[in-house]
């Protein structure tokens, strides 16, 4: 079955440090794969997406790029705020089939100024 | 825009009551979905529609029931409240399976 693995919060990092998340994943099919973050009191919201091999997705100053080979799909910053402070969630689909998404647990981070 | 919205914000309820829970979306999406988050568990799909008069199981159906009542709205009924079904329970909506929609969640403790 489908499935994703994220690193383990919480993750504290000072303003304008470089921020990575880790996300591993399994599926069978070609999956999409996404990021969505949650910020304190809201529902998840779209941060970044990527389609097929290779696919760098962009938004905001975060990017992932889905590494085929290493099934892996990370999150990076190179210069977080304290703004970014939120739970980010990383996420899969595999189009064929319409299969709903499949989270991972989720990893909270915290920016100090 | 109001997306995707959801009643009650909160709720407390006693072991055995029953209640519903509320979600519309107003996109015209056909794919439809609930999702319970609990503290280190993630995200977990409770039950989904893919298309208006369409329910399926998910990860955790079970003390759940659904109702797709048309293409805008989609509500969950718990039929006998447990305690292990205090949660934060968001609907979501998307056309197929990609880039959810969310609402701002509903908060339930069963006492």
């Amino acid at each position: 079955g489908n499935s994703v693995t994220q690193m383990e919060g919480p993750v504290t990092l000072s303003e304008e440090a470089f921020l990575t998340i880790n996300c591993t994943y399994t599926a069978t099919g070609y999956p999409s794969l996404f990021w969505y973050v949650q910020y304190p009191g809201e529902g998840l919201q779209l941060l970044l997406k990527a389609t097929k091999a290779d696919d760098k997705g962009s938004n905001k100053g975060f990017e992932a790029t889905y590494r085929k080979e290493t099934t892996s799909f990370h999150l990076e910053k190179g210069s977080v705020q304290v703004s970014d402070s939120a739970v980010y969630f990383c996420a899969l689909t595999t189009i064929s089939g319409n299969t709903p998404l499949v989270f991972g647990k989720g990893t909270r981070l915290s920016v100090i100024a | 825009n109001a997306g995707v919205t959801q009643t009650p914000k909160f709720q407390v309820l006693k072991t055995g009551q029953s209640m519903t829970l509320q979600c519309a979306q107003d996109m015209n999406h056909n794919s439809m979905y609930w999702y319970r988050q609990d503290p280190g568990m993630g995200l977990r799909l409770i039950y989904y529609s893919a298309s208006e008069g369409t329910t399926d199981k998910g990860e955790v159906p079970n003390g759940y029931n659904v109702s797709r009542l048309n293409k805008r709205e989609f509500s969950l009924r718990l039929e006998s409240a447990a305690p292990s079904q205090t949660s934060v329970y968001f609907c979501a909506s998307s056309e197929e399976a990609v880039a959810l929609h969310f609402g701002n969640g509903t908060r339930l403790t069963v006492t």
